[in-house]
């Protein structure tokens, strides 16, 4: 147990609003991650932070923004969700100071956008 | 987006049975990761691999980091019933260090 949380759970929204997703750990990691988890992909890296306001994309963060004003939340952002937004969403965290260092994940959030 | 070739895609095995599961890549990683996913959980670590050539156990489990830095297999012997759960592998290190995952393999084990 890595120290992850993911809110909500679960959440069924509508297309074109705005979703926001938290994550938060209590273990003072530096690096953070958001990846989507869709049936034929794998986990697919959307964004991630390696400081405090301090973010990079990943190969599939059109759509999306993320912040983190704090070290143990990071935030994603859906300005207006789309039907192709339906996915499970899962925040990592790396256990070491390197973002090469070994990712352990939260529990993720189902996401239907209808 | 690049991806990893995990193989098989799924294996429907007999309580008892031995596995055998891998991983191949056009490229070279610095690290293999194995992880495991139960239903509505996030993956969870099995194995780390940071050398060409580690062979590395785990109870039941074992993961080898290939000569070639391009691929890695994972075995679980004796398999038993809590083993079910879809396994993905995972490569780090080119020029983005990033974690790039295979799709996953699916493991179903009948009693």
């Amino acid at each position: 147990d890595a120290g992850i949380t993911q809110s909500p759970r679960h959440k069924v929204t509508e297309t074109g609003t705005p979703v926001t997703l938290r994550c938060h750990q209590t273990e003072n990691h530096r690096y953070m991650y958001w990846y989507r988890q869709d049936p034929g992909h794998g986990l697919r890296l959307i964004h991630y932070s390696y400081g405090v306001k301090d973010t990079d994309k990943g190969e599939v963060s059109d759509g999306y923004s993320v912040s983190r004003s704090k070290t143990e939340d990071f935030l994603l952002t859906l300005e207006s969700a789309t039907s192709s937004q339906t996915s499970v969403y899962f925040c990592a965290i790396t256990s070491g100071l390197r973002g090469t260092d070994t990712q352990y994940f939260g529990p993720g959030t189902r996401l239907t956008v209808l | 987006g690049q991806q990893l070739n995990q193989s098989p895609q799924s294996m429907f095995i007999q309580e008892g049975e031995d596995v055998s599961m891998n991983c191949t890549s056009s490229s070279i990683f610095n690290t293999w990761l194995w992880y495991k996913q139960d239903p509505g959980e996030g993956p969870v670590l099995l194995i780390a691999l940071y050398k060409a050539g580690e062979l590395t156990s785990n109870g039941r489990l074992t993961a080898q980091f290939g000569i070639t830095r391009k691929d890695s297999f994972l075995n679980i012997s004796a398999s038993i019933p809590s083993d079910v759960g879809i396994y993905f592998c995972a490569g780090q290190g080119g020029a983005t260090n990033k974690l790039i995952f295979g799709t996953g393999t699916l493991l179903a084990v009948q009693p």
